[in-house]
């Protein structure tokens, strides 16, 4: 059975204090791995795909990471507008198997 | 272009009574999921879709039907809402099967007492 598990549930920084957040996988046949950013309120907005290990991916202030177990997402030098819950999920053999998320506070 | 839409966006139902959840894209997008999103669960997935006129069930399909009569609408209907189905729910889209990207649309929460 595909499984998703994010650490920590909750990370609350300063501004400007870099940090990662981690999600571990275990998935037969992996064909991509997804990280998405989802506010209060809101359905999750699409970040990166990762699809083999090895490769990374950034945008803005992010960048993702992939091995063959966990993947990780590492937030630099973060804004209090980058405060959101980010998710992870995986494909296999099945359909998008979600993690439950690191609400990530991010304190002026 | 408005992405992934769903109506309504609040519901509250009693026990017993029916409802029917509409989503659409404007995307042209092929695939289509609905999932639920309950506090310490994670997303999980309901029904999907492949196609107009196909649907297959997720992890968590039983108490919902779907129907999918047009490309750009996936339906989710509860025939008898129970409380265990308060929850909310998310529609997503994605051009064809995963790894592709899917694109979520904004939710509905919905109350059954």
């Amino acid at each position: 059975e595909d499984q998703v598990t994010q650490s920590p549930e909750a990370l609350r920084l300063q501004e400007g204090e870099s940090s990662s957040l981690n999600c571990s996988y275990t998935v037969s046949g992996l064909r991509g791995l997804f990280w998405y950013r989802q506010d209060p309120g809101k359905g999750p907005e699409f970040l990166f795909t990762l699809y083999s290990a090895g490769e990374e991916k950034e945008k803005e202030r992010l960048k993702a990471t992939l091995t063959k177990k966990e993947s990780f997402l590492h937030i630099t030098a973060p804004k209090p507008e980058d405060s959101a819950t980010y998710l992870c999920a995986v494909v296999g053999n099945t359909p998008l198997v979600f993690g439950k998320g690191t609400r990530l506070s991010v304190i002026a | 272009n408005a992405g992934v839409t769903q109506t309504p966006k609040f519901r509250v139902l009693k026990t017993g009574q029916s409802m029917t959840l509409l989503c659409a894209q404007d995307m042209n997008h092929e695939y289509m999921y609905w999932y639920r999103q309950d506090p310490g669960m994670g997303l999980r997935l309901i029904h999907y879709s492949v196609g107009e006129g196909t649907t297959a069930k997720g992890e968590v399909p039983d108490g919902y039907n779907v129907s999918r009569l047009k490309k750009q609408n996936f339906l989710l209907g509860l025939e008898s809402a129970a409380p265990s189905q308060t929850s909310v729910y998310f529609c997503a889209s994605s051009f064809a099967e995963p790894p592709y990207e899917q694109y979520f649309g904004p939710g509905t929460r919905l109350t059954v007492t």
